[in-house]
């Protein structure tokens, strides 16, 4: 069965700087992996997706996310944090050999990423 | 162009009762899943429905069922509801064994006293 750890349940930056919101998955065999973040009372939206090829993934809003096989991570990165960027991010993983990347897909529980003015 | 919408957005229901919930996918696609979110957590996969049919199952027992209707739309019913399946009950929309990502509606808040 397959697993996802998103170690940090808050992470704080100041606008500006540079943000990073970390993820680890357990999959069997190679990985569909995926960004969502989610604001109060709404859906989850969809930020970006690794499926095959280069290792670093943009997606929307300016964020992008770095795929480690060897550490088995998928950790979020922006390089300059705005304060409309605070919001609950999730990370989430389906394995490859399910045949779909919109399978059965497993999440983390989520970290509040704040920055701060 | 509609995203996916969901129905009620709120709901109380008592201990021991049944609930229908419902969910009209993203025009285009012809895939739904259900997810149940707990407070405080990520959400977990109950089911996926494609062709009218349950095509993949998490660990729910079988008091949660669906269905899907011919026009991709569908419903999540939970029978004998206990007071842990409060939730925001989320529905999501894709193409059938593609890599495009889930879409997902805003959610069902359901709230059992």
């Amino acid at each position: 069965a397959q697993s996802v750890a998103q170690p940090e349940d808050q992470v704080n930056v100041a606008e500006g700087n540079p943000l990073t919101v970390k993820c680890t998955y357990s999959v069997s065999g190679n990985p569909y992996l995926f960004w969502y973040v989610q604001y109060p009372n709404r859906g989850l939206q969809f930020l970006l997706k690794y499926i095959t090829g280069d290792n670093l993934v943009k997606g929307s809003y300016g964020f992008e996310a770095e795929f480690n096989k060897s550490q088995t991570s998928f950790h979020l990165k922006k390089p300059s944090a705005l304060v409309s960027d605070s919001a609950l991010y999730f990370c989430a993983v389906s394995p490859k050999e399910k045949g779909g990347g919109a399978d059965g897909l497993t999440f983390g529980k989520g970290t509040h990423l704040i920055i701060q003015p | 162009d509609a995203g996916v919408t969901q129905s009620p957005t709120h709901l109380i229901k008592t201990r021991g009762q049944q609930v229908t919930l419902r969910c009209s996918p993203k025009s285009g696609h012809d895939t739904v899943s259900w997810y149940q979110q707990a407070l405080g957590q990520g959400p977990q996969f109950i089911f996926q429905y494609y062709e009218e049919e349950e095509r993949q199952r998490g660990n729910f027992p079988d008091r949660f069922s669906g269905h899907q209707f011919p026009n991709y739309s569908s419903e999540l019913n939970v029978n004998a509801l206990l007071l842990g399946d409060s939730a925001l009950y989320l529905c999501a929309s894709s193409l059938f064994q593609s890599n495009s990502p889930l879409h997902f509606g805003n959610g069902t808040r359901l709230t059992v006293t």
